[in-house]
């Protein structure tokens, strides 16, 4: 049972251009969610959050938003840069009543020329 | 400040064989997790520790053991290896338990493991 599924597998966008990953959650209980940015060969860097009590949040190119009537989130990135080829992983404290994060199965950003 | 550290990178072992993966981090972080990513899948939790002396179990704890005998230190055993523990393992740490806003985990580079 998948509490954060991610759809789209991978996603491929001119650079320039506006970048949308989306994430969707089954537990009513998540009331906080991140975004983590993958690299080939490398560990999960921490990108940007938003809480439940918001619906938006922005940090400079990056914006996620909240839609908790529908349990979905979606992370824009405007304007998308090479730099951002990358896999994107949405995820959620707990879910299964342990202490770690739950993840979606991440989104393969490929951002072309 | 290195953060996050894990050894080996790699390890190819035979089924039946055991091994331990060490993590590390230079945080003073209370939490330490240890997550398994295989292709095409999200990472899930196998083991976590709150802090030092402390552990449980995560989504997929089957086949492996963890321990915590220091704060900085997170210890992730395979007693006896099998092919479908074949995978990347990264090692995470926060200072606290992720509730809200500004709580992140930290990660690893990561150890690629392939059981033959």
């Amino acid at each position: 049972d998948q509490q954060v599924k991610q759809n789209s597998p991978s996603l491929s966008v001119q650079e320039g251009r506006i970048s949308i990953l989306n994430c969707d959650y089954t537990n009513s209980m998540f009331d906080y969610f991140l975004w983590y940015k993958k690299y080939p060969a490398e560990g999960p860097t921490f990108l940007i959050s938003i809480s439940s009590i918001k619906d938006k949040n922005e940090d400079g190119r990056f914006t996620v938003f909240l839609n908790k009537s529908a349990k979905h989130l979606s992370l824009h990135i405007v304007p998308s840069q090479p730099g951002d080829s990358a896999v994107y992983f949405c995820a959620a404290p707990g879910g299964g009543g342990a202490d770690g994060l739950t993840f979606g199965k991440g989104t393969h950003l490929i951002i072309q020329p | 400040n290195a953060g996050v550290t894990q050894t080996p990178k790699f390890r190819v072992l035979k089924t039946g064989q055991s091994m331990t993966l060490l993590c590390a981090q230079d945080m003073n972080h209370e939490y330490m997790y240890w997550y398994r990513q295989d292709p095409g899948m999200g990472l899930r939790l196998i083991h976590y520790s709150v802090g030092e002396g402390t552990t449980a179990k995560g989504e997929v704890p089957d086949g492996y053991n963890v321990s915590r005998l220091k704060k900085q230190n997170f210890l992730l055993g395979l007693e006896s290896a099998a092919p479908s523990q074949t995978s990347v393992y990264f090692c995470a740490s926060s200072f606290r338990g992720i509730s809200m806003e500004g709580d992140t985990q930290y990660f690893g580079p990561g150890t690629r493991l392939t059981v033959l």
